[in-house]
């Protein structure tokens, strides 16, 4: 079945610095997106893309869809306590509902 | 306007036993999908429904069945529970089926199952 490789697995950086996560799969995707899970939640969607080479901003933070379609990255800047948490990359190659989750990059800021 | 909401939130069962979760999707949304979200790991399709029919269905085992009624809301099954079910159950809906560049799925909290 379909994988994606995300990593990091773990991040522990100071706040102000800039992330930068990424996923790569071994079979194309028709679209990518990006969310964050925190403790006790359900993943919220921070980016979706839809289109190869496409860059979508939202707010502090930008994602990528790759051109070969096999690949996507997040980057976040000036990263803040509140940006601590999980993030997930999905992918989505079929009509419908069914997403790709990568494993999850976890983020934690030293204040 | 309220959120995806699912119950219960946490639950303890023994193996063998069966499982019933309940998933209320946002108002106006007709599809519903199920997810399991086993720890440390990113969520794992294993339904979609939409107009109360099956329209898509992840790698898991005939133990687990869902339903979605005229209302929208929807149930997931899990019978003969294995230690390996314990997860987090996520359910989520979106407005239609799901097209490219349409569709975004607004997830709810969570079921917390415990298989002992």
């Amino acid at each position: 079945g379909q994988q994606l490789n995300q990593s990091p697995q773990s991040m522990f950086i100071q706040e102000g610095e800039d992330v930068s996560m990424n996923c790569t799969s071994s079979s194309i995707f028709n679209t990518w997106l990006w969310y964050k899970q925190d403790p006790g939640e359900g993943p919220v969607l921070l980016i979706a893309l839809y289109k190869a080479g496409e860059l979508t901003s939202n707010g502090r933070l930008t994602a990528q869809f790759g051109i070969t379609r096999k690949d996507s990255f997040l980057n976040i800047s000036a990263s803040i306590p509140s940006d601590v948490g999980i993030y997930f990359c999905a992918g989505q190659w079929e009509y419908g509902n069914k997403l790709v989750f990568g494993a999850g990059t976890i983020l934690r800021v030293k204040s | 306007d309220a959120g995806v909401t699912q119950s219960p939130t946490h639950l303890i069962k023994t193996r063998g036993q069966h499982v019933t979760l309940r998933c209320s999707p946002i108002s106006g949304h007709k599809s519903v999908s199920w997810y399991q979200q086993v720890l440390g790991q990113g969520p794992q399709f294993i339904f979609q429904y939409y107009e109360k029919e099956e329209r898509g269905r992840g790698n898991f085992p005939d133990r687990f069945s869902a339903r979605q009624f005229p209302n929208y809301s929807s149930e997931l099954n899990v019978n003969a529970l294995l230690l390996g079910d314990s997860a987090l159950y996520l359910c989520a809906s979106s407005l239609d089926r799901g097209s490219f560049g349409a569709n975004v799925l607004t997830f709810g909290a969570g079921s917390r199952l415990t298989v002992l």
